[in-house]
C-alpha cells in the first residue's frame, strides 16, 4: 500500500511543493515513479527510478527517497503544475502495480 | 512519435464481458525492451493497475482480478487487448492502455477509453 500526503495541497505559484508518498513496507526495487495528471487527461510520467526525470521533463521537478519514504519536489511552482500527482511502485516479482490515492495540487 | 489509442464499446450490461483493443503507432509490440500495460480509473477515483502483456504473451494480471482478466497480444496487428469477464457496476471507469519500461514506468499512455456497466 502506498500512502500519499497531503491529500490536497494549496499553493501559490512561485512556491515550492513537496509531495510525499509512504509504503507499507521496504520497497526493494528503483521501481517508483511518479505521475502528474490533469482533469480529462491520461496520467504523464514524471519521474522514474526514484529520482530519474523522464524525457522532457522541468529541472523544477525532482525526486528522492528509499526504503518507505519518497519525495515528490517541485521547486517553484508554475500555473501548468497544478493538477494531481500519483506515487506509483511496481513489484518486480511477481510483477504487480500499486498507486498511492493521489495529493491533488491546487491554486491557493 | 509513438501512440496508443484504445477502442471499444463504451456500455456493457452487466454479468457480459468487456473487450478492449489497444492499437499501438510509433513503436513495434515485439520491441523487448517494453511491457505493454492495461490500468483503469474509475470515476473521481484514483489509477488501478490491471496488467500486462510481454509481446512473447507472457502476462502478469492484478491478483484480485485474476479469475476474470486475460490480456492477449497482436503482432501482426500491433495490438493488444484486455478482456474483462462477469462485468458489474463496479468495473465502470476509464480504461488506459499504456508502454512500459520494464522498470515500473509507463511512458506513453492512451487517451483513455470510459466504459459503463449498466443495463
Amino acid at each position: 500500500v502506498l500512502t500519499q500526503s497531503p491529500a490536497t495541497l494549496s499553493l501559490s505559484p512561485g512556491e515550492r511543493a513537496t509531495l510525499s508518498c509512504r509504503a507499507s513496507h521496504v520497497v526493494d526495487s528503483y521501481f517508483l515513479a511518479w505521475y502528474q495528471q490533469k482533469p480529462g487527461q491520461a496520467p504523464r510520467l514524471l519521474i522514474y527510478d526514484i529520482s530519474k526525470r523522464a524525457a522532457g521533463i522541468p529541472a523544477r521537478f525532482s525526486a528522492t527517497g528509499s526504503g518507505t519514504d519518497f519525495t515528490l519536489t517541485i521547486s517553484s511552482l508554475e500555473p501548468e503544475d497544478f493538477a494531481v500527482y500519483y506515487c506509483q511502485h511496481r513489484d518486480n516479482w511477481p510483477p504487480s502495480g500499486t498507486f498511492g490515492q493521489g495529493t491533488r495540487l491546487e491554486i491557493k | 512519435q509513438v501512440q496508443l489509442q484504445e477502442s471499444g464499446p463504451g456500455l456493457v450490461k452487466p454479468s457480459q464481458a468487456l473487450s478492449l483493443t489497444c492499437t499501438v503507432s510509433g513503436d513495434s509490440l515485439m520491441n523487448d525492451n517494453y511491457y505493454w500495460v492495461w490500468f483503469r480509473q474509475h470515476p473521481e477515483k484514483g489509477l488501478e493497475w490491471l496488467g500486462f502483456i510481454f509481446y512473447t504473451g507472457t502476462t502478469y494480471y492484478k491478483e484480485s482480478l485474476r479469475s476474470r482478466i486475460s490480456i492477449s497480444v497482436d503482432t501482426s496487428k500491433n495490438q493488444f487487448s484486455l478482456n474483462l469477464r462477469s462485468l458489474t457496476a463496479a468495473d465502470t471507469a476509464v480504461y488506459y492502455c499504456a508502454r512500459e519500461s520494464g522498470r515500473g514506468a509507463s511512458d506513453v499512455w492512451g487517451r483513455g477509453a470510459m466504459v459503463t456497466v449498466s443495463s
